[in-house]
Protein backbone atom coordinates (compact mmCIF):
# COMPACT_ATOMS: atom_id res chain seq x y z
CA UNK A 1 0.00 0.00 0.00
CA UNK A 2 0.74 3.57 -0.21
CA UNK A 3 1.98 3.89 -3.52
CA UNK A 4 2.45 7.22 -5.27
CA UNK A 5 2.86 7.36 -8.95
CA UNK A 6 4.42 10.30 -11.14
CA UNK A 7 3.94 11.11 -14.67
CA UNK A 8 5.60 11.81 -16.96
CA UNK A 9 8.67 10.02 -15.46
CA UNK A 10 10.92 12.53 -17.75
CA UNK A 11 10.37 15.33 -19.85
CA UNK A 12 12.26 17.59 -22.23
CA UNK A 13 10.87 21.09 -23.68
CA UNK A 14 12.01 23.94 -24.77
CA UNK A 15 12.96 27.28 -23.62
CA UNK A 16 9.61 29.40 -22.76
CA UNK A 17 6.91 26.77 -22.55
CA UNK A 18 5.11 25.01 -19.42
CA UNK A 19 5.66 22.05 -18.13
CA UNK A 20 2.58 19.99 -15.93
CA UNK A 21 3.64 17.46 -13.77
CA UNK A 22 1.17 15.05 -11.99
CA UNK A 23 1.59 13.33 -8.74
CA UNK A 24 -0.69 10.57 -7.91
CA UNK A 25 -1.80 8.58 -4.51
CA UNK A 26 -2.77 5.37 -5.84
CA UNK A 27 -4.55 3.40 -2.97
CA UNK A 28 -4.59 6.02 -0.56
CA UNK A 29 -6.21 9.74 0.10
CA UNK A 30 -3.80 12.23 0.39
CA UNK A 31 -5.02 14.99 2.17
CA UNK A 32 -1.02 16.55 1.79
CA UNK A 33 1.11 16.74 -0.86
CA UNK A 34 4.78 18.23 -0.95
CA UNK A 35 6.74 18.88 -3.94
CA UNK A 36 10.42 19.14 -3.60
CA UNK A 37 13.45 19.74 -6.00
CA UNK A 38 16.95 17.93 -6.39
CA UNK A 39 19.53 19.23 -8.81
CA UNK A 40 22.55 16.90 -9.62
CA UNK A 41 24.85 15.95 -6.22
CA UNK A 42 22.71 17.82 -4.19
CA UNK A 43 19.98 16.99 -1.54
CA UNK A 44 15.92 17.45 -2.20
CA UNK A 45 14.51 20.99 -1.18
CA UNK A 46 10.79 21.33 -0.59
CA UNK A 47 9.08 23.45 -2.78
CA UNK A 48 5.74 23.73 -1.73
CA UNK A 49 3.15 22.25 0.54
CA UNK A 50 -0.58 22.16 -0.87
CA UNK A 51 -3.17 20.37 1.20
CA UNK A 52 -6.40 19.47 -0.56
CA UNK A 53 -8.78 22.16 -1.52
CA UNK A 54 -6.40 25.10 -0.42
CA UNK A 55 -3.76 26.96 -1.94
CA UNK A 56 -0.18 25.59 -1.80
CA UNK A 57 2.40 27.09 0.89
CA UNK A 58 5.73 27.61 -0.72
CA UNK A 59 8.61 28.12 0.41
CA UNK A 60 11.08 31.03 0.90
CA UNK A 61 12.63 31.94 -2.26
CA UNK A 62 10.42 29.51 -4.88
CA UNK A 63 8.32 31.57 -7.46
CA UNK A 64 4.87 30.69 -6.42
CA UNK A 65 3.77 32.51 -10.28
CA UNK A 66 6.10 30.24 -11.86
CA UNK A 67 5.62 27.16 -9.73
CA UNK A 68 2.11 26.56 -9.79
CA UNK A 69 0.30 23.26 -7.80
CA UNK A 70 -2.78 22.48 -7.58
CA UNK A 71 -4.52 20.26 -5.64
CA UNK A 72 -8.04 19.57 -6.18
CA UNK A 73 -8.80 15.98 -5.05
CA UNK A 74 -7.49 13.44 -2.51
CA UNK A 75 -5.39 11.36 -5.10
CA UNK A 76 -3.98 14.06 -7.52
CA UNK A 77 -1.67 17.12 -7.19
CA UNK A 78 -0.03 18.62 -10.56
CA UNK A 79 2.90 21.14 -10.93
CA UNK A 80 3.31 23.04 -13.13
CA UNK A 81 6.05 25.03 -14.49
CA UNK A 82 5.65 27.86 -16.61
CA UNK A 83 8.32 29.91 -18.82
CA UNK A 84 10.36 27.21 -18.02
CA UNK A 85 14.29 28.05 -18.72
CA UNK A 86 17.28 25.61 -18.42
CA UNK A 87 17.87 26.70 -15.06
CA UNK A 88 15.24 25.09 -13.95
CA UNK A 89 16.02 21.70 -15.18
CA UNK A 90 15.83 19.21 -12.69
CA UNK A 91 14.48 16.78 -10.70
CA UNK A 92 11.27 16.82 -9.24
CA UNK A 93 9.57 14.74 -6.68
CA UNK A 94 6.08 14.42 -4.66
CA UNK A 95 5.37 12.87 -1.84
CA UNK A 96 1.68 12.44 -0.16
CA UNK A 97 0.49 11.82 3.35
CA UNK A 98 -2.68 10.93 4.79
CA UNK A 99 -4.71 12.87 7.60
CA UNK A 100 -3.37 12.76 10.77
CA UNK A 101 -0.36 11.26 10.02
CA UNK A 102 2.03 13.79 7.95
CA UNK A 103 4.67 12.52 9.77
CA UNK A 104 4.99 9.68 7.24
CA UNK A 105 5.22 10.81 3.44
CA UNK A 106 5.26 8.38 0.85
CA UNK A 107 7.35 9.43 -1.90
CA UNK A 108 6.64 9.34 -6.13
CA UNK A 109 9.50 8.01 -7.98
CA UNK A 110 10.51 11.96 -9.54
CA UNK A 111 9.91 13.62 -12.99
CA UNK A 112 13.75 14.78 -15.00
CA UNK A 113 12.77 17.92 -16.41
CA UNK A 114 15.46 19.16 -19.03
CA UNK A 115 14.79 22.42 -20.48
CA UNK A 116 16.69 23.03 -23.85
CA UNK B 1 15.40 26.18 11.34
CA UNK B 2 16.94 22.76 11.22
CA UNK B 3 19.59 21.16 9.03
CA UNK B 4 21.06 17.73 8.56
CA UNK B 5 24.69 16.59 8.12
CA UNK B 6 25.34 13.60 6.33
CA UNK B 7 29.02 12.29 6.66
CA UNK B 8 30.32 10.23 3.97
CA UNK B 9 28.32 10.87 0.39
CA UNK B 10 29.96 7.31 -0.28
CA UNK B 11 29.98 4.53 1.84
CA UNK B 12 31.71 1.49 0.53
CA UNK B 13 31.67 -2.42 2.66
CA UNK B 14 32.19 -5.70 1.89
CA UNK B 15 28.88 -8.19 1.77
CA UNK B 16 28.33 -9.45 5.66
CA UNK B 17 30.13 -6.36 7.09
CA UNK B 18 28.61 -3.80 9.62
CA UNK B 19 27.15 -1.01 7.98
CA UNK B 20 27.28 2.80 9.55
CA UNK B 21 26.16 6.05 7.90
CA UNK B 22 26.34 8.72 9.93
CA UNK B 23 23.87 11.97 10.08
CA UNK B 24 24.04 14.90 12.80
CA UNK B 25 21.23 16.89 12.85
CA UNK B 26 20.45 20.82 13.62
CA UNK B 27 17.03 22.01 14.98
CA UNK B 28 15.85 24.69 17.37
CA UNK B 29 12.93 21.94 18.76
CA UNK B 30 12.64 18.59 19.56
CA UNK B 31 13.32 16.71 16.03
CA UNK B 32 11.21 14.28 14.12
CA UNK B 33 14.55 12.38 12.63
CA UNK B 34 13.81 9.97 9.71
CA UNK B 35 15.88 7.82 7.14
CA UNK B 36 14.94 6.99 3.39
CA UNK B 37 16.45 4.66 0.83
CA UNK B 38 16.17 5.22 -2.89
CA UNK B 39 16.56 2.37 -5.12
CA UNK B 40 17.86 3.08 -8.79
CA UNK B 41 14.35 4.68 -10.71
CA UNK B 42 12.64 4.19 -7.25
CA UNK B 43 10.68 6.80 -4.85
CA UNK B 44 12.35 7.28 -1.55
CA UNK B 45 11.10 4.62 1.07
CA UNK B 46 10.95 5.07 4.53
CA UNK B 47 13.31 3.29 6.81
CA UNK B 48 12.92 3.85 10.04
CA UNK B 49 11.58 7.23 12.12
CA UNK B 50 12.30 8.59 15.81
CA UNK B 51 9.48 10.74 17.16
CA UNK B 52 10.12 11.04 20.34
CA UNK B 53 9.83 7.98 21.82
CA UNK B 54 12.21 5.16 22.32
CA UNK B 55 15.59 6.27 21.25
CA UNK B 56 16.95 3.27 19.34
CA UNK B 57 14.51 2.87 16.40
CA UNK B 58 13.84 -0.65 14.67
CA UNK B 59 13.30 -0.32 10.75
CA UNK B 60 12.81 -2.87 7.90
CA UNK B 61 15.09 -4.87 6.30
CA UNK B 62 17.06 -4.81 9.85
CA UNK B 63 18.45 -1.48 9.90
CA UNK B 64 18.10 0.47 13.13
CA UNK B 65 19.14 4.10 14.16
CA UNK B 66 19.84 5.29 18.01
CA UNK B 67 19.00 8.95 18.66
CA UNK B 68 21.69 11.05 20.78
CA UNK B 69 20.54 13.97 21.82
CA UNK B 70 23.62 14.69 23.54
CA UNK B 71 25.65 14.03 19.95
CA UNK B 72 22.96 15.23 17.97
CA UNK B 73 23.07 12.46 15.75
CA UNK B 74 20.84 9.85 14.09
CA UNK B 75 23.51 7.16 12.83
CA UNK B 76 21.75 4.40 10.94
CA UNK B 77 23.28 0.83 11.38
CA UNK B 78 22.81 -2.81 10.06
CA UNK B 79 25.26 -5.58 11.29
CA UNK B 80 25.54 -7.69 8.24
CA UNK B 81 25.34 -6.00 5.11
CA UNK B 82 23.58 -7.56 2.44
CA UNK B 83 23.90 -6.99 -1.81
CA UNK B 84 20.52 -5.83 -1.73
CA UNK B 85 21.19 -2.96 0.48
CA UNK B 86 23.23 -0.66 -2.26
CA UNK B 87 21.16 1.97 -2.57
CA UNK B 88 21.38 6.10 -1.63
CA UNK B 89 20.22 6.80 1.88
CA UNK B 90 18.76 10.31 2.94
CA UNK B 91 18.64 11.28 6.71
CA UNK B 92 15.99 13.84 7.27
CA UNK B 93 14.44 16.31 10.10
CA UNK B 94 11.22 17.68 10.78
CA UNK B 95 10.00 20.02 13.52
CA UNK B 96 6.74 19.94 14.96
CA UNK B 97 4.32 23.48 15.04
CA UNK B 98 3.77 25.57 11.87
CA UNK B 99 6.88 23.08 9.88
CA UNK B 100 5.51 19.90 11.13
CA UNK B 101 5.43 17.38 8.26
CA UNK B 102 8.25 19.68 6.14
CA UNK B 103 10.93 17.77 6.12
CA UNK B 104 14.89 19.00 5.50
CA UNK B 105 17.07 16.24 3.94
CA UNK B 106 20.94 15.56 4.22
CA UNK B 107 22.86 15.05 0.95
CA UNK B 108 22.82 11.64 0.71
CA UNK B 109 24.93 8.74 1.26
CA UNK B 110 25.58 6.67 -1.86
CA UNK B 111 26.41 2.55 -0.10
CA UNK B 112 28.19 0.21 -2.14
CA UNK B 113 28.70 -3.39 -1.19
CA UNK B 114 31.19 -5.65 -2.45
CA UNK B 115 31.11 -9.08 -2.55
Amino acid sequence: GAVVSQHPSWVICKSGTSVKIECRSLDFQATTMFWYRQFPKQSLMLMATSNEGSKATYEQGVEKDKFLINHASLTLSTLTVTSAHPEDSSFYICSASRRFHTDTQYFGPGTRLTVL
Amino acid sequence: AQSVTQLGSHVSVSEGALVLLRCNYSSSVPPYLFWYVQYPNQGLQLLLKYTSAATLVKGINGFEAEFKKSETSFHLTKPSAHMSDAAEYFCAVSAGGTSYGKLTFGQGTILTVHP
